[in-house]
């Protein structure tokens, strides 16, 4: 079964880092892109952006490029989402996703994790 | 890069059919068969309805049902049932830049 597990919920203060995590399983986490989503409150969608585990290939929607970073541990099947210095406005929930992509195309989103709460308030 | 737009609330009886829309540009939805629909219940993770504009995963009701029409896709619920009250987000791949994704607005769907 594949299973995208999160790490539990932050509350942060602005001007702090954070790094939250998502666990893949029951599947070669090396073969397909993992991506983050993020979800304000109240609000839709957002996609942030991606990483291929496999060779640690990273891309970023361009509303978030420079605002967060993406990176991936292939041998322990973690992928990353990190704030060096959060702002309020940084609060949602996060989402992390196993997402298709070949040949610079992204199909679907076929599996989730729980998501991650992040408040960031001083 | 702009949200693929849904509108905000579609309602139905128990029984009826519904269909959300999810306009998009030819650099989207109207470029690629690669939309794809999410249900969101309140609190949950999205859950893939639907993908490649009318594929359903395994263990997806046949109520759901997915088209593209030019540069707009649509979901059709038929016989509407109270667990399908939710909110439901389309997505694309956009030709705006490699490996870039981008999701709808999100349609409110509520059971009469």
């Amino acid at each position: 079964e594949v299973q995208l597990v999160q790490s539990g919920a932050e509350v942060k203060k602005p001007g702090e880092s954070l790094k939250i995590s998502c666990k893949g399983s029951g599947y070669s986490f090396t073969s397909y892109w993992i991506g983050w989503v993020r979800q304000m409150p109240g609000k839709g969608l957002e996609w942030m952006g991606i990483i291929y585990p496999g060779d640690s290939d990273t891309r970023y929607s361009p509303s978030f490029q420079g605002q967060v970073t993406i990176s991936a541990d292939k041998s322990i099947s973690t992928a990353y989402l990190q704030w060096s210095s959060l702002k309020a406005s940084d609060t949602a929930m996060y989402y992390c996703a196993r997402q298709y992509c070949t040949n610079g195309v992204c199909y679907t989103v076929d599996y989730w994790g729980q998501g991650t709460l992040v408040t960031v308030s001083s | 890069q702009s949200a693929l737009t849904q509108p905000a609330s579609v309602s139905g009886s128990p029984g009826q059919s519904i269909t959300i829309s999810c306009t998009g540009t030819s650099s989207d939805v109207g470029g690629y068969n690669y939309v794809s629909w999410y249900q969101q219940h309140p609190g949950k993770a999205p859950k893939l309805m639907i993908y490649d504009v009318s594929n359903r995963p395994s263990g997806v009701s046949n109520r759901f049902s997915g088209s593209k029409s030019g540069n707009t896709a649509s979901l059709t619920i038929s016989g509407l049932q109270a667990e399908d009250e939710a909110d439901y987000y389309c997505s694309s791949y956009t030709s705006s830049s490699t490996y870039n994704y981008v999701f709808g607005t999100g349609t409110k769907v509520t059971v009469l």
